[in-house]
């Protein structure tokens, strides 16, 4: 199975900070990667697609970037509804496997 | 709105069996690849299970293959998950999550709220 590798696993951050989490794929993925978002107690949310691509509706301050093995997701200004634990996940090949998620705490 | 919508979540004891079963409405349910996904307290995102449109194709994560299965009934916009001879690792909460941008290899966008499974004596 591809091990998805974030990081970090958490750390603290205040309201209009910039913020970069970093997920590293075992083997080549090309750009089948996504990223969620989940806030306790409910479910995930899509925020992006394809590596790079923003599923509607999801604020134009979240991107991600990257191919093949090295992707990241940044949030340009922190908002207090950002605060949340955010995963990686790659639908290449079977089976699906997600990142460890990373938690971003308030500062 | 795409609504989806898990129930038979409950407490079982190990080697017991489980059905959950999804609700979905809003969209063409026939039209979307369907998945399980779990999460354990505290814990990350697991894929489980997922199942081609016709229900001709079905993917297991290794850990349930042969003890849980999927299926779906495209008639009454369901889908399902037997789970058999329970252990005390398959305790989480069980989401229900679709794909509606193509086939096999595409993005799950879409989730219910999740229905708890506890393993226990």
């Amino acid at each position: 199975a591809i091990r998805m590798t974030q990081s970090p696993s958490s750390f603290s951050a205040s309201t209009g900070d910039r913020v970069t989490i970093t997920c590293r794929a075992s083997q080549g993925i090309g750009s089948y990667l996504a990223w969620y978002q989940q806030k306790p107690g409910k479910a995930p949310k899509l925020l992006i697609y394809a590596a790079s691509t923003l599923q509607s509706g999801v604020p134009s301050r979240f991107s991600g970037s990257g191919s093949g093995t090295d992707f990241t997701l940044t949030i340009s200004c922190l908002q207090s509804e950002d605060f949340a634990t955010y995963y990686c996940q790659h639908y290449y090949t079977y089976p699906l496997t997600f990142g460890g998620g990373t938690n971003v705490e308030v500062k | 709105e795409v609504l989806l919508v898990e129930s038979g979540g409950g407490v079982v004891q190990p080697g017991g069996s489980l059905r959950l079963s999804c609700a979905a409405s809003g969209f063409t349910f026939s039209n979307y690849w369907m998945n399980w996904v779990r999460q354990a307290q505290g814990k990350g995102l697991e894929w489980v299970a997922n199942i081609k449109r016709d229900g001709s194709e079905e993917n297991y994560v290794d850990s349930v293959k042969g003890r849980f299965t999927i299926s779906r009934d495209n008639a009454n916009n369901s889908l399902f998950l037997q789970m058999n001879s329970l252990r005390a690792e398959d305790t989480a909460v069980y989401y229900c999550a679709g794909q509606s941008r193509g086939g096999s290899f595409s993005v799950i966008d879409y989730w219910g709220q999740g229905t708890l499974v506890t393993v226990s004596s």
